[in-house]
């Protein structure tokens, strides 16, 4: 079976501060890697989503995420963050047979400081 | 396009009372999820579809849990009898085809409080 540690709970970074947000996945094939963001009162959002090809993925709202097979990891980039980036974040991993059977992180929180 | 569509969006019921929660998913998508997020948790998935057919209930807890997806259209999750662990928000979500590589789209879930 398939698993995801997202070792920091919450994170604070200052306004146009970078941010990278770690995730480690188990998993005995090659994964299917996805981030989402949870904003408060609003639904989860894909972020952006790994199936292969190219280890440096690029999602919506600025960010990136990299691959790295040798590290079972999938850290999630932000050059500069916004204040409105503020929000929980899930790593998930899909089986390589059925990537919408998807076991999430517990998350981690942003919090942004002016 | 209208999103994911989920009702009740808040629901208290006493402990060992049933519960019923109604998805929609978003036209033309033809498989559907239900998952359980507990307080501090990410979300678990309980049951796919594709269509109106069980793709995986694995971890649907079936001596008090149970779905369906009547026409392939909307779905409903039913809980009878709720016990206090069942706290949590409810999410569906829908995405476009087979083999669900695409984009899952999540509807506002529904907050289930079991007193």
């Amino acid at each position: 079976a398939q698993s995801v540690t997202q070792p920091d709970i919450h994170i604070t970074v200052s306004e146009g501060a970078s941010l990278e947000l770690r995730c480690n996945y188990s998993y005995g094939a090659t994964p299917y890697l996805f981030w989402y963001v949870q904003s408060p009162g609003q639904g989860l959002q894909l972020l952006l989503k790994y199936f292969s090809g190219d280890t440096l993925v690029q999602g919506i709202k600025g960010f990136e995420a990299e691959f790295k097979r040798s590290q079972s990891s999938f850290n999630l980039r932000k050059p500069s963050v916004h204040w409105s980036d503020a929000a929980e974040y899930f790593c998930a991993v899909g089986l390589n047979t059925n990537a919408g059977k998807s076991t999430f992180g517990d998350g981690t929180t942003l919090t942004v400081k002016p | 396009e209208a999103g994911v569509a989920q009702s009740p969006r808040y629901k208290i019921i006493e402990k060992r009372q049933s519960v019923a929660f109604w998805c929609n998913p978003i036209s033309g998508h033809a498989t559907l999820y239900w998952y359980q997020q507990i307080l501090g948790q990410g979300p678990k998935l309980l049951i796919q579809f594709q269509n109106n057919g069980v793709v995986d209930d694995s971890q649907l807890p079936k001596d008090r849990f149970s779905a369906e997806r009547l026409k392939g259209v909307d779905s409903t999750l039913k809980i009878q009898p709720a016990k206090l662990e069942d706290s949590a928000v409810y999410l569906c979500a829908s995405s476009l085809a087979r083999p669900s590589t695409d984009t899952q789209y999540f509807g506002p879930g529904t907050r289930l409080t079991v007193l």
